[in-house]
């Protein structure tokens, strides 16, 4: 079966430091891949998503990431993060020509002041 | 323009008594979602409508019914509560991009869901 797995489930950072955190898959299929943001008390929003192209992929507030087809991954980073990162981060995959999309358990990511 | 939209925001039942979560909405998305999140866990998929007259089983369906009334609703129904399934609920839809058939979902506000 498909599946996600964020590698980190809790992460402190202070203000400025680098962030990298980890997603793997184990589809072997054509994927499209996705970062979702949840902020304290909000709703998940989209940070970024992958279908096809450029394997390195910007999206809002400064946040990228690359997929490494090879490796089945797709990590986010920002080179230098805020206070107001501070969030719950999940890495999705959906099968490429499907509906579905799973979900990796999240990672919470403290920025401290 | 609201999005998604979900009711109740939060809700208490007894076990075994049965709800209806509500979803809609405006963005003209042809297909919707319904999700728990639970601590640990992510999101767990229950059940999805892919266009509007079609329903699938998620990885947790079992203990849960929906029905995508029209295109803009979807919802879900729980026929005899259980404490397992205190959670908080999610609603998604999402429409096509470019070649694919479904694209990034747009996400509601949450039903935090009680069962004692």
């Amino acid at each position: 079966a498909q599946s996600v797995s964020q590698h980190n489930h809790h992460v402190i950072l202070s203000e400025a430091a680098s962030l990298e955190l980890g997603c793997n898959y184990s589809y072997g299929g054509t994927v499209n891949l996705f970062w979702y943001v949840q902020y304290p008390g909000q709703h998940l929003q989209l940070l970024l998503k992958y279908f096809s192209g450029d394997p390195l992929v910007k999206g809002i507030k400064g946040f990228e990431a690359e997929f490494i087809k090879s490796k089945f991954s797709f990590n986010l980073r920002k080179p230098s993060v805020q206070w107001s990162d501070t969030a719950e981060y999940f890495c999705a995959v959906m099968q490429g020509g499907g509906f579905k999309t799973i979900f990796g358990a999240g990672t919470r990511l403290f920025v401290k002041a | 323009n609201a999005g998604v939209t979900q009711t109740p925001k939060f809700q208490v039942l007894k076990t075994g008594q049965s709800m209806t979560l509500q979803c809609a909405q405006d963005m003209n998305h042809n297909s919707m979602y319904w999700y728990r999140q639970d601590p640990g866990m992510g999101l767990r998929l229950i059940y999805y409508s892919a266009s509007e007259g079609t329903t699938d089983k998620g990885e947790v369906p079992n203990g849960y019914n929906v029905s995508r009334l029209n295109k803009r609703e979807f919802s879900l129904r729980l026929e005899s509560a259980a404490p397992s399934q205190t959670s908080v609920y999610f609603c998604a839809s999402s429409g096509t991009s470019g070649r694919t058939l479904a694209s990034e979902q747009y996400f509601g506000p949450g039903t935090r869901l009680t069962v004692t």
